[in-house]
Formats: structure tokens, sequence, C-alpha cells
């Protein structure tokens, strides 16, 4: 079955310090690949998405991901953090259905503590 | 352009109850889908609506329905309130005609239902 594995529920790193958010994925097919922020009292805000070709990602708000296939992986990372960056973070695989339209499968999260 | 909008913000219902939260897709989208997200989890799927029917089913018992109206907002209904159905309901939205990055999914910021 698909599903998707955030090995750390919570991470604190000191702002300016680089940070690095990991996820495993299982997916029987190419996987379509997700990172979503979710801040206090929000929704999710899509920071970046992989469906095909560089495997290096970059997105909003100065985060970046890898696609790793030999690893089922697909880590967040960011040089600096701000501490604006606390929040939950979501990883999730896109699984198709028949007519080709997807669902969501969401990772149990991992939530960033900045220290200033 | 307004993204996806969702009423209530928060609802407070008894065991036994029903209750009705509402959707507003993003401009130009015509598929609404719909999370449940239970505290300290992620979002799971519950169903996803497009031409006014229900395309694809989570988990979920037949408690919840939903419903969706030709202007293309969206309704879930959950009959007969558990405490365990308390939770944040995430409504996402999406062009469902094709696949690949039209299907991204814009969300909103939910409604937090407790269930006392």
């Amino acid at each position: 079955a698909q599903s998707v594995t955030q090995p750390d529920i919570h991470i604190t790193v000191s702002e300016g310090a680089s940070l690095e958010l990991r996820c495993n994925y299982s997916y029987g097919a190419t996987p379509y690949l997700f990172w979503y922020v979710q801040s206090p009292g929000q929704g999710l805000q899509l920071l970046l998405k992989y469906f095909s070709g560089d495997t290096l990602v970059q997105g909003i708000k100065g985060f970046e991901a890898e696609f790793k296939r030999s690893q089922s992986s697909f880590n967040l990372r960011k040089p600096s953090v701000h501490w604006s960056d606390a929040a939950e973070y979501f990883c999730a695989v896109g699984d198709w259905f028949s007519g080709g339209y997807n669902k969501l499968i969401f990772g149990a999260g991992t939530r960033l503590a900045v220290h200033p | 352009d307004a993204g996806v909008t969702q009423s209530p913000t928060h609802l407070i219902k008894t065991r036994g109850q029903q209750v009705t939260l509402r959707c507003s897709p993003k401009s130009g989208h015509d598929t609404v889908s719909w999370y449940q997200q239970a505290l300290g989890q992620g979002p799971q799927f519950i169903f996803q609506y497009y031409e006014e029917e229900e395309r694809q089913r989570g988990n979920f018992p037949d408690r919840f329905s939903g419903h969706q109206f030709p202007n293309y907002s969206s309704e879930l209904n959950v009959n007969a309130l558990l405490l365990g159905d308390s939770a944040l309901y995430l409504c996402a939205s999406s062009l469902g005609a094709f696949g690949g990055s039209a299907n991204e999914q814009f969300f909103g910021p939910g409604t937090r239902l407790t269930v006392l």
C-alpha cells in the first residue's frame, strides 16, 4: 500500500542553521511528491512538487528537495532557517486512481521549532 | 482571485448530532477533495467530487457524505457524530479533468470541528 513516512516528529534548529527534513515513501509507480507547510490556524501551503525530470526541485521560501529513487526519499532542505519557518511540514505522495485524478497521501508531519 | 474558502471556521457539536461543512473552490477549479486532519496527524483523504459525483472515497464510514453543486462548491456532511470525529476538516480544489501538474491541489484554511 502507498504510504509516506516522516521519521522526525519534532526538530529544533537555531536561526541561520541549515535544515533537512526527511521523507520516505512507498509507491508502486513513479511517484508525484509534494511538500506542504502548515502554520498554526492555517491551511496547507505548497512548498514544492516533483513530477518528473530534474531530481533537485526548487520551491518557495528558499526550500529545495531532492528525489532519490534508490532510497525512496524526498528530503526537504533549506540552507539557512528563519524564525518564520517555524511550522509543521508535511510530505505527500499523489495517488492516481482510474481516470488519472489524484488524491494525496500524507505523512504524519514534522514540527519545526526555530531558536533565536 | 479568491483562493479556497471554507465555512464555518470553528464548530462545536455534541455526540449524535449532524454537521455540514462548506467549501468554495478556487476560481476556475472544478474538483473538490475533503481531508480530515486529527490532532498531531497528517491529513487523511475522505472523498473527492467532480461533476457533482463522488469520484473516489477513502476509508471513512457512510456517516461521511458529501455533495457538489453546479457552481463546483461542495458540502461535507457527517451524521451521528462521535468524539473521534473531532478534527480539522480541509477542503482542497483542483482541475479534475487532466493529469500531471494540473491536478495540483490548493487547500483552504479548514474548519475546526469539536465534538463534545
